[in-house]
């Protein structure tokens, strides 16, 4: 089974960049989808194919993906980006989803 | 604005059969190039993809619980629906329904309800 692996937690000051990654083999060559999910709500789409953003969700965030780690950007980091960031991928071999565990960005 | 929300018990008795439905409002459940998912959330916060559905029936679901999962349409309703078999206190859950866009095989989740717990006590 594919094993997408995040760091716990990042800590960024407000206003500044935070970069959460993603690690797998050869995650390059798969397509990387990204969540946020804020405290006691549901997860939210913020990135989906590797850079695209939906509707609504701010320029600041954006993705890129390439060999062995995929990562997602916020730049001018605000106190309400503070949540857990979670990658995810389709597995083909298999035809199933696979989720990272997770990263916790603290604003300090 | 395609809204979805998860209804069932709160609680189910180990070795029993839990089971939600998803009602989907704002956008038709017979939409072409989505599937309807299942999504769990266990109480340490990892994500576990259940399985999906179209809504001609065709499923895909997660091989590790493929044997006790099944998932279900019913069209006229705008509802789908899951069964989990023999429960233990591992599938104490969140549970979430989602909408899945599938391009190319390829698929990720675009609208998310929001979620209900279920926890199996006796």
């Amino acid at each position: 089974s594919y094993v997408l692996t995040q760091p716990p937690s990042v800590s960024v000051a407000p206003g500044q960049t935070a970069w959460i990654t993603c690690g797998a083999s050869n995650i390059g060559g798969y397509s990387v989808h990204w969540y946020q999910q804020k405290a006691d709500q549901a997860p939210v789409l913020v990135i989906y194919f590797d850079t695209d953003r939906p509707s609504g969700i701010p320029e600041r965030f954006s993705g890129s993906n390439s060999g062995n780690t995929a990562t997602l950007t916020i730049s001018r980091v605000e106190v309400g980006d503070e949540a857990d960031y979670y990658c995810q991928v389709w597995d083909s071999s298999s035809d199933h989803a696979v989720f990272g565990g997770g990263t916790k960005l603290t604003v300090l | 604005q395609v809204q979805l929300q998860e209804s069932g018990p709160g609680l189910v008795k180990p070795s029993q059969t839990l089971s939600l439905t998803c009602t989907v409002s704002g956008g038709s459940i017979s939409s072409a190039g989505y599937y309807w998912s299942w999504i769990r959330q266990f109480p340490g916060k990892g994500l576990e993809w259940i399985g999906y559905i179209s809504s001609s029936g065709t499923t895909y679901y997660n091989p590790s619980l493929k044997s006790l999962i099944t998932i279900s349409v019913d069209t006229s309703e705008n509802q789908f629906s899951l069964s989990v078999s023999s429960v233990t206190a591992a599938d104490t859950a969140v549970y979430y329904c989602a909408r899945a866009a599938r391009l190319a095989g390829l698929s990720y989740f675009d609208y998310w309800g929001q979620g209900t717990l279920v926890t199996v006590s006796s």
